[in-house]
């Protein structure tokens, strides 16, 4: 079946890297999704992966590793507004996404 | 004039009302989702319709009932619910099926069953 895990909490200080991981186990692989979603808003796309490596957006990177079932995403030089959940996804064989139950990231000062 | 938008943000109804949940895509997608979003759970998919045609009903309780009267308004009619049913409702939408392309979210309804 599909599965998808990634932690619940994590704790960071502004100005700091911290990265998310994600594992994921599907019947197919058609990529995978971070989204973000800061308290009482929408989830907001931030990456698609479909290819192993690392893919940098600004401060933002995702990385991808197929043969691993893994994935996680780098947020660089940490602001507060970067204090919200990341959540990863990835499409069944129904291209139907599965999500995981999303990561909490809060950024101390 | 946010992608998606859904009203009405909060909803707070009884176990015997009858309400519904709105929402409306700007994007010309095809595909128009709701989802249902709990403290600390996965989100979960309620249904799915592409082009107007539901597509998937993922096992949800009759008392939830969509209706897609054309391909940017999406409707989630509720009876009879639980307090269990209390959460974040999200509606979605597509150019096509979720997992081929990226998904857009509206602000989400928050529910409130008592």
């Amino acid at each position: 079946g599909q599965n998808i895990d990634q932690p619940t909490e994590m704790t960071a200080t502004e100005g700091a890297i911290v990265q998310i991981n994600c594992t994921y186990q599907t019947s197919g692989f058609n990529g995978l999704f971070w989204y973000q979603q800061h308290a009482g808003e929408a989830p907001t796309f931030l990456s698609y992966n479909v290819l192993d490596g690392l893919e940098e957006k600004g401060r933002f990177s995702s990385f991808l590793s197929r043969s691993k079932g893994y994935s996680y995403l780098l947020l660089k030089e940490l602001q507060m507004k970067d204090s919200a959940s990341y959540l990863c996804a990835v499409p069944d064989s129904n291209y139907q996404l599965i999500w995981g139950a999303g990561t909490k990231l809060i950024i101390k000062p | 004039e946010t992608g998606v938008t859904q009203t009405p943000r909060h909803l707070v109804m009884g176990m015997t009302n009858k309400k519904s949940l709105k929402c409306e895509q700007h994007l010309g997608h095809n595909a128009m989702y709701w989802y249902k979003q709990s403290a600390k759970k996965p989100l979960e998919l309620m249904f799915v319709y592409s082009l107007e045609e539901r597509v998937e009903n993922n096992s949800v309780p009759s008392r939830f009932s969509p209706e897609c009267p054309n391909s940017s308004h999406l409707f989630l009619h509720l009876h009879t619910l639980q307090p269990e049913d209390s959460a974040l409702y999200l509606c979605a939408s597509s150019l096509q099926r979720a997992g081929v392309d990226t998904i857009y979210f509206g602000e989400g309804s928050w529910l409130t069953v008592v």
